[in-house]
Parts: C-alpha cells; structure tokens; sequence
C-alpha cells in the first residue's frame, strides 16, 4: 500500500491478556516508531528501529511491552498481562531517512483494555 | 530533557477569522521544528517545518518561524476554513536525537 498500514484498528481485550498489534511501514522506509496517544494528550514515544534492531526502546513503559521487526519491514508490538491503564491509541510511524523528523503515521490502533 | 507545551483547546474560531496556536519548547541545541495535522478519522500528517533559526514554515495557509530568542514556534493562518477543523500538534526533532517530541495538542474547531 502507499501509506503506514496498521491492523488492528480496534481491538477489545480483558485484563490480563496478550496483545500483539501489527505496523506495515511505507515500502523502503528503515526507520520505524511506534508511540501512544492517550485521550486528548499528544503522542509518546515508545520505541524505534533503525532496520532490524531496536535503535532506542527508552519510551517502553515496563517490561510487559516488547517490539520486534525480525525483517527490517513489518513491526509488531507485544504487550504482555495487559492492564486498563494500557488503554491508548498505538500510533505507528516510518521515515524514509532517519534524523529529519519527517515521519509518516498510521491511523493507529485503539487498545481497550476492559 | 526535550519538552514542547502548546495552547490548550479546543479553539473556536468562524469560518476566515485569524488563527493563531501558540507553541513554545525546550530542548538543547537547536531542535528541528514541526507543526503535525491530526484530521478526523485519519492519521497524523506533517504541515509545515523549520530546521533554523528563523526560518519560515508555510503550507495549505498555514504558517509558523523559527523564533530561537522566544524558543516558539507558533502556528498562524490569516483565514481559516471549516476544513482546517482538526487537532495541531507542535513537536521537535533534536539535533542529537531520533524522535519527535509532542506537545499535547490543540483542537481547532471552524464553524461556518
């Protein structure tokens, strides 16, 4: 696709359960983000790829959440036991070139943790 | 560490009044600044940018500078329309760094 791909755009779970939600970056990108956006605060850094590895997972919150991209491509984050206070909209970014600031988003995926 | 602080909303302007978010940061050395978009129902885009100093950001209207001696970068459109409704987000990309840094947001609501 030409944009930023996440799936799923919604997704329900009940405490304590596993998660994983899934980022498609646009096609040549090799720096990818994820955030999180809580209601009505702006987003918050969690953690970046530069390829395959994780180039800075400083923004991860504890160790329930874990982000992999085993291909330099499709980026899955992971979260563990989840709790309601994981409840945001996981926001997903690639950027052509890294250190521009020029990051292209997806529409997110909204988390409810009931 | 790096910060940005934005005006809060929601803003309620009529259709061509003057707009004007406010938008100031801290960081050290001189960050790269951004205006981003949030339309409903879609995903965060990019507007405008400034990478010095003084510099000028510009797009659809909309324009922002570089003020190094006010650490701001406001957000101003001399007319808005009721497609300009939407959520603005200020945010800077350090020069020794590898992500953006958010300001909380600002709702714009354009009523015709």
């Amino acid at each position: 696709g030409a944009g930023v791909s996440q799936t799923p755009s919604n997704k329900v779970t009940e405490k304590g359960k596993y998660v994983e939600l899934r980022c498609d970056p646009i096609s040549g990108h090799t720096a990818l983000y994820w955030y999180r956006q809580s209601l009505g605060q702006g987003p918050e850094f969690l953690i970046y790829f530069q390829g395959t590895g994780a180039a800075d997972d400083s923004g991860l919150p504890n160790d329930r959440f874990f982000a992999v991209r085993p291909e330099g491509s499709v980026s899955t984050l992971k979260i563990q036991r989840t709790e309601r206070g994981d409840s945001a909209v996981y926001l997903c970014a690639s950027s052509k070139i890294l250190g521009t600031g020029e990051l292209f988003f997806g529409e997110g995926s909204r988390l409810t943790v009931l | 560490g790096n910060s940005v602080t934005q005006m809060e909303g929601p803003v309620t302007l009529s259709e061509e009044a003057f707009l004007t978010i406010n938008c100031t940061y801290t960081a050290t050395g001189y960050p790269s600044l951004f205006w981003y978009v949030q339309y409903p129902g879609e995903g965060l885009q990019l507007l405008l940018k400034a990478t010095k100093a003084d510099d000028k950001g510009s797009n659809k209207g909309f324009e922002a500078t570089y003020r190094k001696e006010t650490t701001s970068f406001h957000l101003e459109k001399g007319s808005v329309q009721v497609s300009d409704s939407a959520v603005y987000f200020c945010a800077l990309y350090p020069n020794a760094g590898n992500m953006l840094t958010f300001g909380g947001g600002t709702r714009l609501m354009v009523k015709p």
